[in-house]
């Protein structure tokens, strides 16, 4: 069984360019969730993909956005980037009617 | 807005004392969920109470959700330097998928 992978480990932008996060869910689960992590924080839900379908949906601006595909991996965009955009971003994977969620080891983005 | 507290932000303990870890929420949870994070790493999944008033167990570890179903409590026996990490309640309102995360609690045991 594999694991939740996420890419890229680390990224460093500036403010005002463009960036794309991609996760690979785990075999088997056809739901992914993202998440922003400040520091120090616990993580937040930016919204939620299952069978490539926006299924639901936290308090982030339009400039983030997602896709899934038919593999139901996913990829998460964030367009004109701030500085507060800085956090750990995770995603999560779950199958039909399971509530566990199955982290990734996030990408770290730092925008300066 | 929804919101889930957690208290206390930090927990330094002695090797071998108890820990416990509270959440309470601004509005009546369907489920809520409990996640370990150590250093460096990202949230592991420890398990899910949907019933009020629902107490699990595992190995030394204590899970209780409120009557009300508004809080809930994780207590941990006798820690050990392998519990070091941070707890993060998360629950869910209704049959949303939004999954609210505490800012949770930072436990460091002493040797």
């Amino acid at each position: 069984e594999t694991g939740v992978t996420q890419s890229p480990t680390h990224l460093i932008k500036t403010r005002g360019q463009q960036v794309t996060l991609r996760c690979s869910s785990q075999s088997g689960h056809n739901t992914v969730s993202w998440y922003q992590q400040a520091l120090g924080q616990g993580p937040q839900f930016i919204f939620q993909y299952y069978r490539e379908e926006e299924n639901g949906r936290g308090n982030f601006p339009p400039r983030f956005s997602g896709l899934q595909f038919p593999n139901y991996s996913s990829e998460l965009n964030v367009n004109a980037l701030e500085l507060d955009d800085s956090a750990l971003y995770l995603c999560a994977s779950s199958s039909d009617g399971v509530y566990e969620q199955y982290f990734g080891p996030g990408t770290r983005l730092t925008v300066t | 807005g929804q919101q889930v507290m957690q208290i206390p932000q930090y927990q330094h303990v002695q090797e071998g004392e108890d820990f416990t870890t509270y959440c309470n929420s601004s509005t009546t949870l369907s489920n809520i969920q409990w996640y370990k994070q150590r250093p460096g790493g990202h949230p592991v999944f420890l398990i899910q109470l949907v019933k009020s008033g629902e107490v699990k167990k595992q190995k030394r570890l204590t899970f209780q959700f409120g009557e009300a179903k508004k809080n809930s409590s994780l207590h941990i026996t006798a820690t050990q330097t392998t519990d070091v990490g941070t707890y993060f309640c998360a629950g869910r309102v209704d049959s949303s998928y939004k999954l609210i995360f505490g800012s949770g609690t930072r436990l460091l045991v002493r040797p």
